[in-house]
């Protein structure tokens, strides 16, 4: 049974524009959540995270908002570039678990 | 930078085969990891191994096993290969701790046939 749930496989955006990627998770002892970004052909890379004590952390163009009475968080990119075309997997740890559970991954598409 | 390198891209096995599959990190990372990634599944942790020698079960370990003899080495070992085995695998490596992100290698790709 999956605890974090990527509902939108695929996202398609023009260049410039907004992309929202969205999570869900389930399990109420996760406390940090992490994004990935996947290339084809390449291995997953870190992209940015936040803990529970927060709702909101920004990292150049990728701001992640954590809403933790819903469970729900979200990657926003903005402007989308045409390199942010990628596979974005959601990931959740709890506290003293060194393991991760990873979404089932978003497709995102940037159209120029 | 952080380097996590796996023995193989592509692989092609037979049903029934022995299949290992070597991934090395650079970092003195404590911790390694196995995973493998299917479509609408998203990365499925197999193994993880939090210090040289030790082990624990994943997600999915059925069908699996792992060796870790040396710190920056990690097998994962398909004992008897299937089709449902059939797909990317990859490796990951963080420090110690819980907080660290984990390092992917490039995976690979086992077609069992």
């Amino acid at each position: 049974d999956q605890q974090v749930k990527q509902n939108s496989p695929s996202l398609s955006v023009q260049e410039g524009r907004i992309s929202i990627l969205n999570c869900d998770y389930t399990n109420s002892m996760f406390d940090y959540f992490l994004w990935y970004k996947k290339y084809p052909a390449e291995g997953p890379t870190f992209l940015i995270s936040i803990s529970s004590i927060k709702d909101k952390n920004e990292d150049g163009r990728f701001t992640v908002f954590l809403n933790k009475s819903a469970k729900h968080l979200s990657l926003h990119i903005v402007p989308s570039q045409p390199g942010d075309s990628a596979v974005y997997f959601c990931a959740a740890s709890a506290f003293i678990d060194y393991k991760l559970s990873f979404g089932a991954g978003t497709t995102v598409t940037v159209r120029a | 930078d952080v380097k996590v390198t796996q023995s193989s891209r592509y692989l092609v096995k037979r049903t029934g085969e022995k299949v290992f599959l070597e991934c090395v990190q650079d970092m003195d990372h404590e911790n390694m990891f196995w995973y493998r990634q299917d479509p609408g599944l998203g990365l499925r942790l197999i193994y993880f191994s939090y210090d040289v020698k030790m082990k624990e079960k994943g997600d999915i370990p059925e069908g699996y096993s792992v060796s870790r003899e040396k710190k920056e080495r990690f097998s994962l070992i398909l004992e008897s290969a299937s089709t449902n085995q059939t797909s990317m695998y990859l490796c990951a490596s963080s420090l110690s701790g819980v907080r660290y992100e984990q390092y992917f290698g490039p995976g690979t790709r086992l077609t069992v046939t």
